[in-house]
């Protein structure tokens, strides 16, 4: 199985809103990471988790709160979003350490922020 | 950061034709990677091209890698409607994460 899987495919949710981006990927892979895509520009990265620890932030607002409970299982908890958060949010997972190594992605959760 | 530089920006050719999309990056790197996103999609893995390669092939993708000049190249031959999509290189730098930082993509749309 060489699949990411990400729930929900859309979200929209008010500024006053919590809700949670769900990843996940059986790939025994043990580093798992959180992007996000404005239209027509590429991928940013917001977290890296390296077996289930967190190993890179950068520098994203406190409004969103990544989880890794598992080695499978990633999350995203967004609470107070402001309208220019929206975008799609990407899931992706390698092997972790070393050489870089090819990320696996998910399809993405479309986020609108009302 | 190392960020790499796809160019051009856009890219409208016919189906058959070969498509060529370049990237160029600033410092040293690792290796350098090329997804493939689909409109609104994940993206997906291409091609990895080491430090120390020149050349890869896959199928119907060449890349090639020239590291004096900072420089890859993603050839696409005999291209089909289903290769319509963004095409982004990855570079990680030398001594560095090892987590890829994403060119700015090259939209490629092939006419059937």
């Amino acid at each position: 199985d060489t699949e990411v899987t990400q729930t929900p495919k859309h979200l929209v949710m008010g500024m006053t809103n919590k809700k949670s981006l769900k990843c996940e990927q059986h790939m025994g892979h043990r580093a798992m990471y959180w992007y996000k895509q404005k239209a027509k520009k590429p991928p940013e990265l917001m977290f890296v988790y390296s077996y289930e620890k967190l190993s890179i932030n950068e520098s994203v607002p406190s409004r969103f709160s990544p989880e890794c409970p598992n080695s499978s299982l990633l999350n995203l908890h967004l609470h107070a979003l402001q309208p220019e958060d929206s975008a799609l949010y990407l899931c992706a997972s390698s092997l972790p350490g070393g050489e870089g190594k090819e990320q696996y992605f998910g399809p993405g959760t479309r986020l609108t922020v009302t | 950061s190392q960020q790499g530089e796809e160019d051009p920006q856009a890219l409208s050719i016919q189906e058959g034709e070969n498509a060529t999309m370049n990237c160029s990056y600033k410092t040293s790197i690792n290796n350098l990677q090329w997804y493939r996103q689909n409109s609104g999609r994940g993206l997906v893995h291409l091609i990895l091209i080491r430090s120390n390669e020149r050349e890869k092939h896959s199928g119907r993708l060449r890349v090639t890698l020239d590291t004096s000049k900072k420089s890859s190249s993603l050839l696409i031959t005999a291209s089909r409607a289903a290769d319509t999509a963004s095409y982004f290189c990855a570079t990680d730098a030398s001594g560095g994460s090892y987590i890829p930082t994403f060119g700015r993509g090259t939209s490629l749309i092939v006419h059937p």
